[in-house]
């Protein structure tokens, strides 16, 4: 969906080394949810943002919402090769209704 | 719970064939979607459902394709005459409500027409 853009399309990262994916939309988010997907499957939930500045963890991941509920991150720390796959953003931009996506982010961590 | 579930997980068709996939989601999920994505890219959403009721289809989404719920179970997305721009994983996702409540996806069908 373009009315969710995420950032960098991208990403080869050092094993040990952190990153950040950024996912931004015109609109105010009402849900904001992140995914995990491996090349062929179906998507993994990471977490669900809701209200703004939140911010949530699990493991190495943390994702965050701001306060405009326009823009959020998703953060890793020392990344690991488990960490490799598609991230992909994705929110309810009315309140209600449906879930769109972005195109999603490719991160590779090299060992 | 064993989550979502779709089937078939693989389908090789012949263009002009008719396919039906079926998604099973998580119980007591009042909400259902299909989505399809093609390499590259992120899920295009295609229709969903509340309940029963099918509350939305995408403008993408030609008559060719039909999706039903019955008694708010089960859901089932049918392709007629398929083509090959249909290729593509078509993926189900459910969750309990419309805000607030994590959606969970399954393993997707991967729909190849020849």
């Amino acid at each position: 969906s373009q009315e969710l853009e995420q950032s960098p399309q991208s990403l080869i990262v050092q094993e040990g080394k952190n990153l950040t994916i950024n996912c931004t939309s015109s609109k105010t988010l009402y849900g904001l949810y992140w995914y995990k997907q491996k090349y062929g499957e179906g998507l993994i939930f990471l977490m669900m943002l809701q209200k703004g500045g939140e911010e949530k963890s699990h493991e190495k991941i943390t994702a965050k919402l701001d306060e405009k509920k326009q823009q959020s991150s998703l953060h890793i720390t020392a990344s690991q090769p488990s960490h490799a796959g598609i991230y992909l953003c994705g929110a309810n931009m009315e309140y209600g209704n449906k879930l769109v996506f972005g195109a999603g982010t490719i991160l590779r961590v090299k060992s | 719970d064993t989550g979502v579930s779709q089937n078939p997980r693989h389908k090789i068709t012949k263009r002009g064939q008719n396919v039906t996939f079926r998604c099973d989601p998580i119980s007591e999920h009042n909400r259902l979607y299909w989505y399809r994505q093609t390499l590259g890219q992120g899920p295009e959403f295609l229709t969903y459902f509340q309940n029963e009721a099918q509350l939305e289809k995408s403008r993408l989404l030609s008559d060719r394709f039909s999706a039903e719920r019955p008694k708010g179970s089960f859901s089932t997305l049918e392709i007629q005459r398929t083509e090959q721009g249909d290729s593509a994983m078509y993926l189900c996702a459910s969750s309990l409500n419309s805000i607030g409540t994590e959606a969970f996806f399954g393993q997707g069908t991967r729909l190849t027409v020849v």
